[in-house]
Protein backbone atom coordinates (compact mmCIF):
# COMPACT_ATOMS: atom_id res chain seq x y z
CA UNK A 1 0.00 0.00 0.00
CA UNK A 2 1.55 3.41 -0.98
CA UNK A 3 1.77 5.64 2.19
CA UNK A 4 3.09 9.36 1.91
CA UNK A 5 3.37 10.88 5.81
CA UNK A 6 4.12 14.81 5.56
CA UNK A 7 5.71 16.02 8.76
CA UNK A 8 7.48 19.60 9.83
CA UNK A 9 4.65 21.90 10.00
CA UNK A 10 3.74 24.56 12.73
CA UNK A 11 3.43 28.11 13.58
CA UNK A 12 6.53 29.92 12.52
CA UNK A 13 7.21 33.79 12.51
CA UNK A 14 7.54 35.96 8.61
CA UNK A 15 11.29 35.76 8.10
CA UNK A 16 11.89 32.36 9.16
CA UNK A 17 12.74 29.05 7.44
CA UNK A 18 11.31 25.70 7.71
CA UNK A 19 12.06 22.01 6.00
CA UNK A 20 9.48 19.92 5.32
CA UNK A 21 9.64 15.95 4.68
CA UNK A 22 7.39 13.45 3.26
CA UNK A 23 8.14 9.84 4.16
CA UNK A 24 7.17 7.46 1.48
CA UNK A 25 6.65 3.73 1.68
CA UNK A 26 4.75 0.98 -0.76
CA UNK A 27 6.33 1.77 -3.71
CA UNK A 28 9.98 2.03 -5.25
CA UNK A 29 10.45 5.60 -4.00
CA UNK A 30 14.13 6.14 -6.31
CA UNK A 31 12.21 5.50 -9.24
CA UNK A 32 9.24 8.29 -8.52
CA UNK A 33 9.07 11.44 -9.43
CA UNK A 34 7.77 13.79 -6.41
CA UNK A 35 5.77 16.70 -6.04
CA UNK A 36 4.46 19.38 -3.52
CA UNK A 37 1.50 21.67 -3.92
CA UNK A 38 -0.72 23.70 -1.29
CA UNK A 39 -3.48 25.21 0.01
CA UNK A 40 -4.13 28.32 1.65
CA UNK A 41 -7.27 28.07 3.88
CA UNK A 42 -10.58 27.83 2.04
CA UNK A 43 -8.61 28.43 -1.01
CA UNK A 44 -8.03 26.08 -4.01
CA UNK A 45 -4.19 23.82 -4.74
CA UNK A 46 -1.93 25.30 -5.68
CA UNK A 47 1.30 23.32 -7.74
CA UNK A 48 4.23 23.95 -5.61
CA UNK A 49 7.09 21.97 -7.51
CA UNK A 50 8.08 18.64 -9.08
CA UNK A 51 11.64 16.65 -8.31
CA UNK A 52 11.85 13.98 -10.78
CA UNK A 53 13.61 10.54 -10.37
CA UNK A 54 17.22 10.21 -10.56
CA UNK A 55 17.39 8.09 -13.55
CA UNK A 56 14.95 10.86 -15.23
CA UNK A 57 17.54 13.37 -14.31
CA UNK A 58 16.54 14.47 -11.40
CA UNK A 59 15.40 18.41 -12.79
CA UNK A 60 13.51 19.97 -10.42
CA UNK A 61 10.79 22.79 -11.77
CA UNK A 62 8.94 25.61 -9.09
CA UNK A 63 5.94 27.52 -9.57
CA UNK A 64 6.85 31.34 -10.24
CA UNK A 65 5.50 32.60 -7.03
CA UNK A 66 7.62 30.20 -5.25
CA UNK A 67 11.02 30.42 -7.25
CA UNK A 68 14.50 31.34 -5.48
CA UNK A 69 12.69 30.41 -2.18
CA UNK A 70 11.80 27.34 -2.13
CA UNK A 71 13.76 24.38 -2.28
CA UNK A 72 13.25 20.85 -2.96
CA UNK A 73 15.24 17.91 -2.49
CA UNK A 74 15.20 13.87 -2.04
CA UNK A 75 16.91 11.31 -0.40
CA UNK A 76 16.56 7.95 -2.34
CA UNK A 77 18.38 6.08 0.86
CA UNK A 78 15.60 7.21 3.77
CA UNK A 79 12.60 7.19 1.08
CA UNK A 80 11.93 10.82 2.01
CA UNK A 81 10.84 13.94 -0.10
CA UNK A 82 11.89 17.38 1.45
CA UNK A 83 10.73 21.03 1.12
CA UNK A 84 12.83 23.87 2.53
CA UNK A 85 11.40 27.15 2.70
CA UNK A 86 13.37 30.24 3.18
CA UNK A 87 12.08 33.97 4.07
CA UNK A 88 9.02 32.81 5.20
CA UNK A 89 6.19 34.95 4.32
CA UNK A 90 2.29 34.76 5.64
CA UNK A 91 0.91 34.34 2.01
CA UNK A 92 3.19 30.75 2.89
CA UNK A 93 -0.20 29.75 5.30
CA UNK A 94 -1.54 26.66 3.81
CA UNK A 95 -1.42 22.61 3.98
CA UNK A 96 0.98 21.36 2.76
CA UNK A 97 0.80 17.69 0.60
CA UNK A 98 3.43 15.45 -1.43
CA UNK A 99 2.04 13.65 -4.14
CA UNK A 100 3.58 11.01 -6.46
CA UNK A 101 3.57 11.64 -10.24
CA UNK A 102 3.63 14.45 -12.52
CA UNK A 103 1.62 16.40 -14.22
CA UNK A 104 3.60 15.70 -17.88
CA UNK A 105 2.92 12.77 -17.55
CA UNK A 106 -0.54 10.17 -18.17
CA UNK A 107 -0.42 9.22 -14.69
CA UNK A 108 -1.46 12.66 -13.23
CA UNK A 109 -1.09 13.23 -9.52
CA UNK A 110 -1.56 9.17 -8.31
CA UNK A 111 -0.93 9.71 -4.46
CA UNK A 112 -1.54 12.03 -1.70
CA UNK A 113 -0.55 12.55 1.50
CA UNK A 114 -2.99 13.78 4.45
CA UNK A 115 -0.80 16.85 4.36
CA UNK A 116 0.76 19.13 7.25
CA UNK A 117 -0.14 22.33 7.73
CA UNK A 118 2.04 25.32 7.94
CA UNK A 119 0.78 28.95 9.42
CA UNK A 120 3.16 32.00 9.29
CA UNK A 121 2.31 34.90 11.64
CA UNK A 122 3.59 37.14 13.77
CA UNK B 1 -6.49 34.37 -10.89
CA UNK B 2 -6.08 30.58 -12.08
CA UNK B 3 -4.55 29.13 -15.63
CA UNK B 4 -7.58 27.02 -15.83
CA UNK B 5 -10.84 27.88 -15.38
CA UNK B 6 -13.38 26.41 -13.90
CA UNK B 7 -16.82 27.31 -12.53
CA UNK B 8 -17.18 27.83 -8.74
CA UNK B 9 -20.16 25.97 -8.57
CA UNK B 10 -22.08 23.17 -9.85
CA UNK B 11 -25.24 21.78 -8.31
CA UNK B 12 -28.14 19.22 -9.22
CA UNK B 13 -30.30 16.53 -7.87
CA UNK B 14 -29.78 12.81 -6.58
CA UNK B 15 -29.87 10.48 -10.00
CA UNK B 16 -28.92 13.48 -12.32
CA UNK B 17 -25.77 13.71 -14.14
CA UNK B 18 -23.62 17.28 -13.57
CA UNK B 19 -20.28 18.11 -15.65
CA UNK B 20 -17.95 20.40 -14.87
CA UNK B 21 -16.03 22.28 -17.33
CA UNK B 22 -12.35 23.19 -17.09
CA UNK B 23 -10.92 25.42 -20.09
CA UNK B 24 -7.45 26.63 -20.76
CA UNK B 25 -5.17 27.27 -23.80
CA UNK B 26 -3.02 25.32 -26.49
CA UNK B 27 0.07 25.67 -23.49
CA UNK B 28 -1.92 23.61 -21.28
CA UNK B 29 -4.90 21.58 -21.81
CA UNK B 30 -4.22 21.78 -25.85
CA UNK B 31 -0.99 19.98 -25.32
CA UNK B 32 -0.88 18.08 -22.46
CA UNK B 33 -2.73 15.32 -20.22
CA UNK B 34 -5.07 16.23 -18.30
CA UNK B 35 -6.23 15.14 -14.63
CA UNK B 36 -9.04 15.60 -11.97
CA UNK B 37 -9.08 15.30 -8.49
CA UNK B 38 -11.94 14.84 -5.97
CA UNK B 39 -11.14 16.93 -2.48
CA UNK B 40 -13.88 15.87 0.20
CA UNK B 41 -14.18 18.17 2.97
CA UNK B 42 -11.38 18.16 5.29
CA UNK B 43 -9.21 15.48 2.97
CA UNK B 44 -6.65 15.39 0.75
CA UNK B 45 -7.08 15.67 -2.93
CA UNK B 46 -7.67 12.27 -4.25
CA UNK B 47 -7.10 11.25 -8.40
CA UNK B 48 -10.25 10.54 -10.27
CA UNK B 49 -9.46 10.54 -14.09
CA UNK B 50 -5.76 10.94 -15.74
CA UNK B 51 -4.58 10.74 -18.91
CA UNK B 52 -7.66 12.88 -20.13
CA UNK B 53 -10.33 10.31 -19.77
CA UNK B 54 -8.77 7.01 -18.01
CA UNK B 55 -9.98 5.71 -14.45
CA UNK B 56 -7.68 4.75 -11.81
CA UNK B 57 -8.69 1.56 -10.06
CA UNK B 58 -11.31 1.92 -7.98
CA UNK B 59 -13.15 4.91 -9.55
CA UNK B 60 -16.35 3.89 -10.68
CA UNK B 61 -17.73 4.00 -14.28
CA UNK B 62 -20.57 6.94 -13.22
CA UNK B 63 -17.58 9.21 -13.74
CA UNK B 64 -15.98 10.00 -16.49
CA UNK B 65 -13.12 13.00 -18.18
CA UNK B 66 -13.58 13.85 -22.30
CA UNK B 67 -10.56 16.86 -23.50
CA UNK B 68 -11.97 18.94 -27.05
CA UNK B 69 -8.86 21.46 -27.95
CA UNK B 70 -8.49 23.43 -25.32
CA UNK B 71 -11.30 22.15 -22.84
CA UNK B 72 -11.81 18.94 -20.26
CA UNK B 73 -15.03 18.30 -19.31
CA UNK B 74 -15.61 16.22 -16.22
CA UNK B 75 -18.84 14.26 -16.02
CA UNK B 76 -20.28 12.43 -13.02
CA UNK B 77 -24.07 10.79 -13.75
CA UNK B 78 -25.97 8.47 -11.08
CA UNK B 79 -25.60 11.69 -8.62
CA UNK B 80 -24.89 10.54 -5.00
CA UNK B 81 -24.84 12.68 -1.65
CA UNK B 82 -21.49 10.95 -1.06
CA UNK B 83 -20.51 13.09 -4.44
CA UNK B 84 -20.41 16.67 -2.53
CA UNK B 85 -16.79 17.47 -2.81
CA UNK B 86 -14.59 20.32 -4.23
CA UNK B 87 -13.39 18.98 -7.61
CA UNK B 88 -10.09 20.11 -9.93
CA UNK B 89 -8.47 20.26 -13.01
CA UNK B 90 -4.86 19.84 -13.62
CA UNK B 91 -2.64 19.83 -16.34
CA UNK B 92 0.88 21.43 -17.31
CA UNK B 93 1.47 24.48 -18.92
CA UNK B 94 4.39 24.25 -21.48
CA UNK B 95 4.74 27.94 -21.66
CA UNK B 96 5.42 28.13 -17.88
CA UNK B 97 7.05 24.81 -17.14
CA UNK B 98 4.92 24.46 -14.72
CA UNK B 99 1.90 22.04 -12.91
CA UNK B 100 -1.46 24.37 -12.51
CA UNK B 101 -4.53 23.60 -11.43
CA UNK B 102 -8.22 25.12 -12.05
CA UNK B 103 -9.57 27.30 -9.39
CA UNK B 104 -12.01 24.42 -7.89
CA UNK B 105 -15.55 23.10 -8.54
CA UNK B 106 -18.05 23.08 -5.17
CA UNK B 107 -20.10 20.18 -6.50
CA UNK B 108 -23.91 20.39 -4.03
CA UNK B 109 -25.87 17.54 -4.58
CA UNK B 110 -29.66 18.94 -3.89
Amino acid sequence: EVQLVESGGGLLKPGGSLRLSCAASGFTFSNAWMNWVRQAPGKGLEWVGRIKSKPNGGTIDYAAPVKGRFTISRDDSKNTLYLQIYSLKTEDTAVYYCATGGMTSRAGLDYWGQGTLVTVSS
Amino acid sequence: QSVLTQPPSVSAAPGQTVTISCSGSSSNIGNNFVSWYQQLPGTAPKLLISDNNKRPSGIPDRLSGSKSGTSATLAITGLQTGDEADYYCGTWDSSLSAGVFGGGTKLTVL
